[in-house]
């Protein structure tokens, strides 16, 4: 496939719980960027990677998100010790030139579940 | 306030209508501004982006900036049913990568 895929596509956690959640962008994709989705709401800016660098982690919520792309391709993001408020679809987007390039190209997305 | 505002909708339209969809942003240092189609369980994919002010025109959809009125359009002519979705403005300023979306508004093209 030539898309942005991430996995799982639903999850489903107890309050409490780590997660991990896999981007796999498409190849060669210089720059990465994770987004969180609240129901009825746009996307909300969490991390920007360029290569394996973390640019930007402003939008983190919270010392527990964590996220990381240590080769430069596959990027996972960790969220320890779940509470209710993180439920939300999580959006990886990669873009073949650094982060100003416009065409951002986005997976279809992982629903998380907070119990 | 938010920095863009975006009517949610839902926005429901016989199938040949002209559909206009809007956002306004506070921040005048913005310059690029796109609009995403979402379709349910999908990620966004990118429709048009514009640099700066003008007109941008693409098949049935044109897009329009007004950087004066900090006001931006989306038009889609002779709608289908296949363009329901919601549609995402996100704008950003020059020489960053931080995109900032609109709510997104729901689009519903009766058949």
């Amino acid at each position: 496939g030539a898309g942005v895929s991430q996995s799982p596509r639903y999850k489903v956690a107890k309050r409490g719980q780590d997660v991990a959640l896999r981007c796999d962008p498409i190849s060669g994709h210089v720059s990465l960027f994770w987004y969180q989705q609240a129901l009825g709401q746009g996307p909300e800016f969490l991390t920007y990677f360029q290569n394996e660098a973390q640019l930007d982690k402003s939008g983190l919520p919270s010392d527990r998100f964590f996220a990381e792309r240590p080769e430069g391709s596959v990027s996972t993001l960790k969220i320890q010790r779940t509470q209710q408020e993180d439920s939300a679809v999580y959006l990886c987007a990669s873009s073949l030139g650094e982060g100003t390039s416009n065409e951002q190209f986005f997976g279809p997305g992982t629903r998380l579940t907070v119990l | 306030q938010k920095e863009v505002e975006q009517d949610p909708g839902p926005l429901s339209v016989p199938e040949g209508a002209i559909v206009s969809l809007n956002c306004t942003y506070s921040n005048s240092a913005f310059q690029y501004f796109m609009w995403y189609r979402q379709y349910s369980r999908k990620g966004p994919e990118l429709l048009m982006y514009t640099y700066s002010s003008g007109n941008k025109e693409d098949g049935r959809f044109t897009a329009q900036v007004d950087k004066s009125s900090k006001y931006i359009s989306l038009f889609i002519r002779d709608s289908q049913p296949s363009d329901s979705a919601t549609y995402l403005c996100a704008m950003r300023t020059s020489g960053t990568y931080k995109y900032i979306f609109g709510t997104g508004t729901r689009l519903k093209v009766l058949a």
